[in-house]
């Protein structure tokens, strides 16, 4: 399995923008989360899908953000108008329901999109 | 509260030296607890895991071990070597999601 998989892998784009991000989970997990990382607030988890339905999205920062995810293996998280302060690291992360590790069910994270807004 | 976080933001050992990585969380309803591995420009990977009715979990050259009793988890890293450097973060459930912490740089120089 190729792993979780992300594009764009760096986005630069000017404040005001529309930006799109995508994901493709792990073939045959059934959960999807969206997470931001930045120097100041670590990793933080703004959204997650369960079977393509958002479940919770309380950490969505502002209306600005949205997520999507209209199949089992795409998701995007849009971001409009896009801020400065939205620059930052974004992580898409899969989990099946059992996990592999025997314990607990481990997200596996993508290479992550680095996103500039100036 | 809702919090986890780690003792040390920094930690630089000589390698082959043993580490120990450390982390405090406040929930006590947390059930499953996570250590992962982010190198420089790479996304966390997964390292081990441990659940709530556990006391140690021991993995190749990694051993976590968590004491309900004053919230604290480690991360024990035999013989490190200098591809170990990374940023190791501790995370917790919330539910299904979880909640991380802020991280704690590792250097093994040689």
């Amino acid at each position: 399995d190729a792993g979780v998989i992300q594009s764009p892998r760096h986005e630069v784009t000017e404040m005001g923008q529309e930006v799109t991000l995508r994901c493709k989970p792990i073939s045959g997990h059934d959960y999807l989360f969206w997470y931001r990382q930045t120097m100041m607030r670590g990793l933080e988890l703004l959204i997650y899908f369960n079977n393509n339905v958002p479940i919770d999205d309380s950490g969505m920062p502002e209306d600005r953000f949205s997520a999507k995810m209209p199949n089992a293996s795409f998701s995007t998280l849009k971001i409009q108008p896009s801020e400065p302060r939205d620059s930052a690291v974004y992580f898409c992360a899969s989990s099946s329901p059992v996990g592999t590790s025997g314990v607990g069910n481990e997200q596996f994270f993508g290479p992550g999109t680095r996103l500039t807004v100036l | 509260g809702e919090s986890v976080g780690l003792h040390l933001p920094t930690l630089s050992v000589q390698e082959g030296d043993n580490s120990i990585i450390n982390c405090a969380y406040s929930n006590s309803a947390s059930d499953y607890f996570i250590w992962y591995k982010q190198e420089s420009g790479k996304g966390p990977q997964f390292i081990i895991d441990i659940r709530s009715n556990m006391d140690k979990r021991q993995g190749q050259r990694v051993t976590v071990l968590l004491n309900k009793t004053v919230k604290h988890l480690s991360l024990q890293i035999a013989a490190t070597q200098p591809g170990d450097s990374a940023v190791y973060f501790c995370a917790r459930d919330k539910g299904t999601a979880l909640i991380f912490g802020k991280g704690t740089t590792l250097s093994v120089s040689s």
